[in-house]
């Protein structure tokens, strides 16, 4: 157990709808990162943010969203949803921003789009 | 960031030492080596990282050559548990920001 929960574990809805996906990191951890795991794309860094603060954007789609809030939970916000966006998408946590921090990842949420 | 290169799979037996090679020959001064894992059905998880010297942890070990262009983690005696796909990864700190590049990993077979 990394210490990072992500909920839900399984969604599934249909093209067009939004949905929200829920991350706490780790008790002390700042630094929050969202990845997203497809079979074609492989695992992938979508954003980042860190004491409240977004710190870096990967391959990110506008229809895609974040933040972190007080608590240093973070949610990823995905609207206007297509088939391709079926995947997993993992959260991380890490103490701070470092290249030497350790992230550790929570056990995911699989989303489904029919 | 600086690309890795890793073979896509290798084989080991149960109880044996495991030799996973990482090229990174774009590797620059303060790029660390992180390598992370990922067992089935669950989200990546760290294994060990590095600078310059060889690092021990009680998961495995990590040798870096002298020019820092290649690394080599080490499972000292590979069992079922181990069976995953190892990700070796340059982390360098990107303006405030530091991000995993994951590549494609090399999948490790363990058999009995």
């Amino acid at each position: 157990d990394s210490g990072v929960t992500q909920t839900p574990k399984h969604l599934i809805t249909a093209t067009g709808q939004r949905v929200t996906l829920r991350c706490s990191p780790r008790s002390g951890d700042l630094s929050v990162y969202w990845y997203q795991q497809s079979l074609d794309q492989g695992l992938q860094f979508l954003i980042q943010y860190y004491n409240g603060e977004e710190r870096a954007k990967g391959n990110i789609l506008e229809r895609f969203s974040a933040q972190q809030f007080p608590d240093l939970h973070s949610e990823l916000n995905l609207s206007s949803l297509e088939l391709g966006d079926s995947a997993l998408y993992f959260c991380a946590s890490s103490v701070t921003n470092g290249a030497a921090d350790t992230q550790y990842f929570g056990p995911g949420t699989r989303l489904t789009v029919l | 960031d600086a690309k890795t290169t890793q073979p896509n799979s290798m084989e080991s037996n149960e109880e044996e030492p495991v030799h996973l090679p990482c090229n990174h020959s774009t590797i620059s001064g303060t790029d660390y080596i992180h390598w992370y894992r990922q067992l089935p059905s669950q989200g990546p998880e760290y294994v060990i990282h590095g600078l310059t010297s060889n690092v021990n942890n009680r998961m495995a070990s990590l040798a870096i050559a002298e020019d820092r262009k290649s690394s080599t983690l080490i499972l000292h005696r590979a069992t079922l548990r181990d069976a995953a796909v190892y990700y070796c990864i340059l982390r360098a700190l990107t303006g405030t920001a530091s991000k995993l590049t994951f590549g494609t990993g090399t999948r490790l077979q363990v058999t009995l």
